[in-house]
């Protein structure tokens, strides 16, 4: 089955630098990357997914890259905020017998000082 | 994820007791999954349903039991065979294709707390 690992656990960051997390994932069949941001005690949200037939994907502040040969996706933050602080997982799509279960990473806390 | 209901949002049970979460969605999603997170930690897999009156077990099934009798429900109870079931109890949601890979959504979680 599929497992996913992230890096780093921590990460602080000045606000108005980038953030950059890093998932690899170990079944080539995964073909769907999505990336949640869960703030203390709420949902984790969708913020951004990526499917395997393109390497990146944008929206405003926010990026997503895959690298199918390596086997590895990141997030880029630009420009970050405060309000961007908050644990951010990685997930990849476990495509073994089309059960569309997702594996997370174990996340990453993200701190942006001000 | 608006569509996607789970209750109470706090719970205090007493060791040796059942108790049942409640999960609801609204969205007419094929697929459910339970989710256990303990402080600092990822996301956990309990159990998944596909379809009705069919679900699976995932990563750490013991002490737990769930149903799925309606496509919209997906009630979780957590076992008195359950060792350490204090933790934050997340349901999601999801279309589900046999060659489409969808999002899931997740409701806004359960914190259990054993006394």
């Amino acid at each position: 089955g599929e497992n996913v690992e992230q890096h780093p656990s921590t990460l602080s960051v000045q606000e108005g630098d980038s953030a950059v997390i890093k998932c690899t994932y170990s079944d080539s069949a995964s073909n769907y990357f999505p990336w949640y941001k869960q703030e203390l005690g709420k949902r984790p949200q969708l913020i951004i997914d990526i499917r395997s037939n393109v390497g990146e994907k944008k929206d405003q502040r926010i990026a997503v890259t895959l690298n199918k040969t390596a086997k590895h996706f990141s997030l880029h933050i630009t420009e970050t905020q405060p309000e961007d602080s908050a644990v951010y997982f990685c997930a990849a799509l476990d495509y073994g017998g089309a059960t569309n279960k997702l594996i997370f990473g174990t996340g990453t806390l993200l701190a942006v000082q001000p | 994820d608006g569509g996607i209901t789970q209750s109470p949002k706090y719970l205090f049970r007493k060791e040796g007791q059942n108790v049942t979460l409640s999960c609801e969605q609204n969205l007419n999603h094929d697929a459910m999954y339970w989710y256990r997170q303990d402080p600092g930690q990822g996301l956990r897999l309990i159990y998944y349903s596909q379809i009705v009156n069919d679900f699976q077990k995932g990563d750490i099934a013991e002490g737990y039991s769930v149903s799925r009798e309606k496509k919209e429900s997906f009630p979780l109870t957590v076992t008195s065979a359950q060792k350490n079931p204090t933790a934050f109890y997340l349901c999601a949601s999801s279309i589900m294709g046999a060659l489409t890979s969808s999002t899931q959504y997740f409701g806004p979680g359960t914190r259990l707390t054993v006394l």
